[in-house]
């Protein structure tokens, strides 16, 4: 079955400590992956790509397949990085993602 | 971002009433996704569109009921609302490529009593 896991629901961490926030993913075949990022009462907007390999305000993913992860790391965190964050995966022909459950990271000052 | 708008952006309302929430795109794009998002469950999708009159059950389509006569509309219908549709919902398009990037609303935070 195709499945999103976000073990952490919740990660708090200080001003300037490096942050990693979990991301496991169950696909057999040659998954597609994203990070969004909600801030406060805000929409939902794209933080990363697997496939663009991009540094998006400081945070990066990568993808291992072999332990079938894509974790987002930042390796000094900020308070304005304080925001719930989901993992998505796309998988196969149909266009809609699977979500995880989502990881609320708070930055104490 | 401004291009998906979501109407109302608050809503209150009664067991058993219809609601409506409406969804706007200006991009033209082909897909179209209606997600609620619940504490302890993140988002989870209702229904989805892949082009103009063609929609397809999500994870919790139960309760709601989706149209799609224009690309750039998709309205949500509550038939009958209960408490526990209670929540925020969104709206999210992208195009028909291989892209796969969703492009949310800003949400429409409903309250049923």
């Amino acid at each position: 079955a195709q499945r999103v896991t976000q073990p952490e629901k919740l990660l708090s961490v200080f001003k300037g400590a490096p942050v990693e926030l979990k991301c496991n993913y169950s696909y057999s075949g040659s998954p597609e992956l994203f990070w969004y990022v909600q801030y406060s009462r805000q929409r939902l907007q794209l933080l990363l790509r697997h496939i663009s390999r991009e540094s998006i305000k400081g945070f990066t993913a990568d993808l291992n397949k072999g332990e079938t992860s894509f974790h987002l790391k930042k390796p000094f965190a900020q308070e304005e990085d304080s925001a719930m964050y989901y993992c998505a995966l796309h998988a196969g022909n149909n266009r809609k993602l699977i979500w995880g459950l989502g990881t609320s990271l708070a930055v104490n000052p | 971002d401004a291009g998906i708008t979501q109407s109302p952006r608050y809503k209150i309302t009664e067991t058993g009433r219809q609601v409506t929430l409406m969804c706007h795109q200006t991009w033209s794009h082909s897909y179209m996704f209606w997600y609620r998002q619940d504490l302890g469950h993140g988002l989870r999708l209702i229904y989805y569109s892949a082009a103009a009159d063609i929609t397809d059950k999500g994870e919790v389509p139960d309760g709601y009921v989706v149209s799609r006569s224009k690309t750039e509309n998709f309205p949500l219908t509550l038939e009958s609302a209960t408490r526990s549709q209670t929540s925020v919902y969104f709206c999210a398009s992208k195009g028909g490529g291989s892209q796969e990037t969703q492009y949310f609303g800003p949400g429409t935070r409903l309250l049923v009593l």
